[in-house]
């Protein structure tokens, strides 16, 4: 059973900074792009990072860039996103997503539960 | 980006009614990139269907996806309760955006 679980969250301070980790289980992690998705409280969904199989390709939403960091080390089957410089607008369930597809072009097959993120003072 | 706008924001329906959704694009989704997605209150995102009509692995045969372009309709032919929850689309053509929402309630 594929299962992917995510960790990490809690409250932080603006201008703070967190890690979130995702474990995997169930599939060959390395055959496959790692995501986060983030949803903020009572709305949407909004991609934040995706990494491809092989950490070859990054992608960065414009509301993290410069301030969010994905890796993934496939011997140990795990996903992170180191946060920095956090907003109030970060505030979110952070979501870990197995992506399918290529080069970017992913679509997410498997979700975890999910870590709440929020940022306050 | 694109952006997507989900039609209409909510769907009042009676179970074993058949609901509609729209997705619209502002530019044209490459190869027909489109995925749907359900979530129901408190719980997390499932696929539905992706390639713009292609079903996830054991999503029912009551949902479909069709459309292509900029125009793309999630339909649900007969509405079963555990359907009722929110719906999303997704693009990944062109980086990779969602749309707002839309959500089903039992009328």
């Amino acid at each position: 059973e594929v299962q992917v679980v995510e960790s990490g969250g809690g409250l932080v301070k603006p201008g703070g900074s967190l890690r979130l980790s995702c474990a995997a289980s169930g599939f060959t992690f390395s055959n496959y792009a790692m995501n986060w998705v983030r949803q903020a409280p009572g709305k949407g969904l909004e991609w934040v990072s995706s990494i491809s199989s092989g950490a070859y390709h990054i992608y960065y939403a414009e509301s993290v860039k410069g301030r969010f960091t994905i890796s993934r080390d496939n011997a140990k089957d795990s996903l992170w996103l180191q946060m920095d410089s956090l907003r109030a607008e970060d505030t979110a369930v952070y979501y870990c997503a197995r992506g399918s597809g290529s080069y970017g072009k992913y679509y997410f097959d498997y979700w975890g539960q999910g870590t709440l993120v929020t940022v306050s003072s | 980006e694109i952006v997507l706008t989900q039609s209409p924001g909510t769907l009042s329906l009676s179970p074993g009614e058949r609901a509609t959704l729209s997705c619209r694009a502002s530019q044209s989704v490459s190869s027909d990139y489109l995925a749907w997605y359900q979530q129901n209150p408190g719980q997390t995102p499932r696929l539905l269907i992706y390639g713009a009509s292609s079903r996830a692995t054991g999503i029912p045969d009551r949902f479909s996806g069709s459309g292509s372009g900029t125009d793309f309709t999630l339909t649900i032919s007969r509405l079963e309760p555990e359907d009722f929850a929110i719906y999303y689309c997704q693009q990944y053509g062109s980086s990779l955006t969602f749309g707002p929402g839309t959500k089903v309630d039992i009328k």
